[in-house]
């Protein structure tokens, strides 16, 4: 089974618009964490915002916040007021802590490239 | 401040010769390590991570491994490469339990395999 699942494979939004991407994932682990990367055509992965398990405020940081939904388990990243810099591939992961040893394993989903129009 | 180094950053090799990534970690002790790969137009795919020294841990059964000789060092090798081995490898470290730390990447090597 998917360890992280993101459903579409890619988006269009207007430029100054806002606009969501989804992300649902499986774990049995209660501790765990959820990243968000934005990979541009260069290839650089850029983290963007994190989501702990025990947070209980959704996270914020500048023009992205993700919408996290623990029961559904779904960590949607919602961009706000859209730039045309943020076209790229926008990548959804896991960090599980698989118990002990310090073993904290890093899953991705498959991404969505999001462009953005003028 | 902690910086990570991968090369070479392109690569083309025929098929059934050997490979060798480097990736090394400046500024930190006892990472966390992984290699991915993307192949094109896909996601990243993880192969191996590792918690210390000599301490791998595969993902996918296949014609790679890797090796952690140093505590900052992580290597990725192939005997024989296959055309299926082209993609996109990025090499990745996080401290050791840190839970909202996020993995810091490499700029990647580009492989291709022909």
């Amino acid at each position: 089974a998917q360890k992280i699942t993101q459903t579409q494979p890619g988006m269009f939004v207007q430029e100054k618009e806002a606009v969501t991407l989804d992300c649902t994932y499986d774990t049995s682990d209660p501790s765990y964490g959820l990243f968000w990367y934005k990979q541009p055509s260069s290839g650089e992965m850029i983290f963007l915002i994190y989501q702990g398990s025990y947070d209980q405020q959704n996270a914020t940081e500048g023009r992205y916040s993700l919408n996290f939904q623990k029961a559904r388990k779904s960590a949607n990243l919602v961009i706000s007021a859209s730039q045309l810099g943020d076209s790229a591939m926008y990548f959804c992961a896991m960090r599980e802590d698989l118990n002990s040893g310090g073993y904290q394993k890093v899953t991705f989903g498959i991404g969505t490239k999001l462009q953005v129009i003028p | 401040s902690q910086t990570i180094h991968q090369w070479p950053a392109t690569l083309v090799q025929p098929v059934g010769s050997p490979l060798s990534l480097e990736c090394t970690v400046e500024g930190t002790s006892n990472p966390n390590l992984y290699w991915y790969r993307q192949a094109a137009g896909r996601g990243l795919q993880l192969l191996f991570y590792s918690v210390g020294i000599g301490q791998i841990s595969s993902e996918v059964p296949q014609n790679l491994s890797a090796s952690r000789p140093q505590d900052r060092q992580f290597i990725l090798s192939s005997k024989k490469l296959l055309l299926s081995d082209s993609g996109f490898y990025l090499c990745a470290w996080r401290p050791t339990g840190t839970g909202n730390s996020p993995l810091h990447f490499g700029n990647g090597t580009r492989l291709t395999v022909t």
